[in-house]
């Protein structure tokens, strides 16, 4: 399978805690995108990448909030001190031109 | 400020029949739009796209029309299948679809046998 990978799938964390997640883009891609979605909501973006140069960042972005991008390949998102409001679907996506592809995603719960 | 609105929160349709999803949006600079289709515990999936330089795009059973005087676009599956049940969500970016894309809240879809 040659689609977006994200690791891990899930991920239960205790408040407080720091959290990191990957993203692996389809190969060819140089763009990479991170949203976020809660329950009833579409996603939200986070941050975009193309190559290893992160080019824009949303307020949602706290500074609790790091991606990066090293070498222009795979991706990691670091949630430092994670509260509740931090728990949602943390979605990677990537592209070539102009449709983007997302990973399966991966399920934060903050307790 | 919801940028990208999808107004029905569900649709019903039986199989066979034609699903109608609508979409509006408020910028002006939005210049690609995009459908998404999504099961639940999976990221979203690309259907179909249209450039602003177009009024419709068809793939299949899938078709998007624009009327950006309207600022409005909607997705059409003719016909419809059970296994099109799913959550639909209308997308949108600017700049040619380089950037970061706007989502609308979704409509789920049900198609009923």
């Amino acid at each position: 399978d040659t689609g977006v990978s994200q690791n891990p799938r899930h991920k239960i964390t205790k408040r407080g805690q720091n959290v990191t997640f990957r993203c692996d883009p389809i190969s060819e891609h140089n763009r990479l995108y991170w949203y976020r979605q809660t329950l009833g909501q579409g996603p939200e973006f986070l941050t975009y990448f193309q190559n290893e140069a992160q080019l824009e960042k949303s307020r949602l972005l706290s500074d609790r909030f790091s991606a990066e991008r090293p070498k222009g390949s795979f991706s990691t998102l670091e949630i430092q001190r994670t509260e509740q409001g931090d728990s949602a679907m943390y979605l990677c996506a990537s592209s070539l031109r102009y449709e983007q592809y997302f990973g399966p995603g991966t399920r934060l719960t903050v307790t | 400020d919801q940028q990208v609105k999808q107004n029905s929160p569900s649709l019903s349709v039986q199989e066979g029949r034609i699903s109608i999803l609508n979409c509006d949006y408020t910028n002006s600079m939005f210049d690609y739009f995009l459908w998404y289709k999504k099961y639940p515990a999976e990221g979203p999936t690309f259907l179909i796209s249209i450039s602003s330089i177009k009024d419709k795009n068809e793939d299949g059973r899938f078709t998007v029309f624009l009327n950006k005087s309207a600022k409005h676009l909607s997705l059409h599956i003719v016909p419809s299948q059970p296994g099109d049940s799913a959550v639909y969500f209308c997308a949108a970016s600017a700049f040619g679809g380089s950037e970061k894309l706007v989502f609308g809240k979704g409509t789920k879809l049900t198609v009923n046998p």
